[in-house]
């Protein structure tokens, strides 16, 4: 099985704030990276395909890049709703994998 | 709008099974694989199996070999997916979400919790 290892597990930011959340995958995953977004009691919501690709609908402001194993989720200029906690999960093999996920926390 | 509606939540007994269903509009049912991915409290999801309601064909991850199976009725674009043998360890949130080759979970069901206690 491809392990995902999210970093870090917490963050801790204020609002405008430039934040990157890193996941490293144990073996290549080329492109087939997926990054998503979870408040409580909510499913996640898909951000990023093809660990680059915004989803219809996403604020410009999320920007997903890397390749092979190892991958960024940046948000540029932090908002009061992106307060939530984001995993990436690989597609390039089943059985698919998510990370342990990154809190963004209010600083 | 594509939407994914599923069943209410459930209480089972240690050993019981549960299915949980997973209604579709907006799209083609046929169109896209249904999966199950499941959240224990605090936990990252965990993904437990495809099926396409086109062909029947499924796949599940080993570790819910034996357990799980996943079908679907496609006259009423609803999708199933049964747990057996239940323990405490399965307590969490079931999720269905679809996917295609190529393209990730795009479109996510609410939710079940299953609650699994004696």
């Amino acid at each position: 099985d491809i392990q995902m290892t999210q970093s870090p597990s917490t963050l801790s930011a204020s609002v405008g704030d430039r934040v990157t959340i890193t996941c490293r995958a144990s073996q290549s995953i080329v492109g087939w990276l997926a990054w998503y977004q979870q408040k409580p009691g909510k499913a996640p919501n898909l951000l990023i395909s093809k660990a680059s690709n915004l989803e219809s609908g996403v604020p410009s402001r999320f920007s997903g890049s890397g390749s092979g194993t190892e991958f960024t989720l940046t948000i540029s200029g932090l908002q009061p709703d992106d307060f939530a906690t984001y995993y990436c999960q690989q597609y390039n093999s089943s059985p698919l994998t998510f990370g342990g996920g990154t809190k963004v926390e209010i600083k | 709008q594509v939407q994914l509606v599923q069943s209410g939540a459930e209480v089972a007994k240690p050993g019981a099974s549960v299915k949980v269903s997973c209604k579709a509009s907006g799209y083609t049912f046929t169109s896209y694989d249904i999966n199950w991915v499941r959240q224990a409290t605090g936990q990252g999801p965990e993904w437990m199996g495809w099926m396409n309601p086109n062909s029947g064909n499924s796949g599940y991850a080993q570790k819910f070999q034996g357990r799980v199976t996943m079908t679907s009725n496609t006259s009423m674009s609803t999708a199933y997916m049964e747990l057996s043998s239940l323990r405490s360890e399965d307590t969490a949130v079931y999720y269905c979400a679809r996917r295609r080759s190529g393209i990730p979970f795009d479109s996510w069901g609410q939710g079940t919790l299953v609650t699994v206690s004696s």
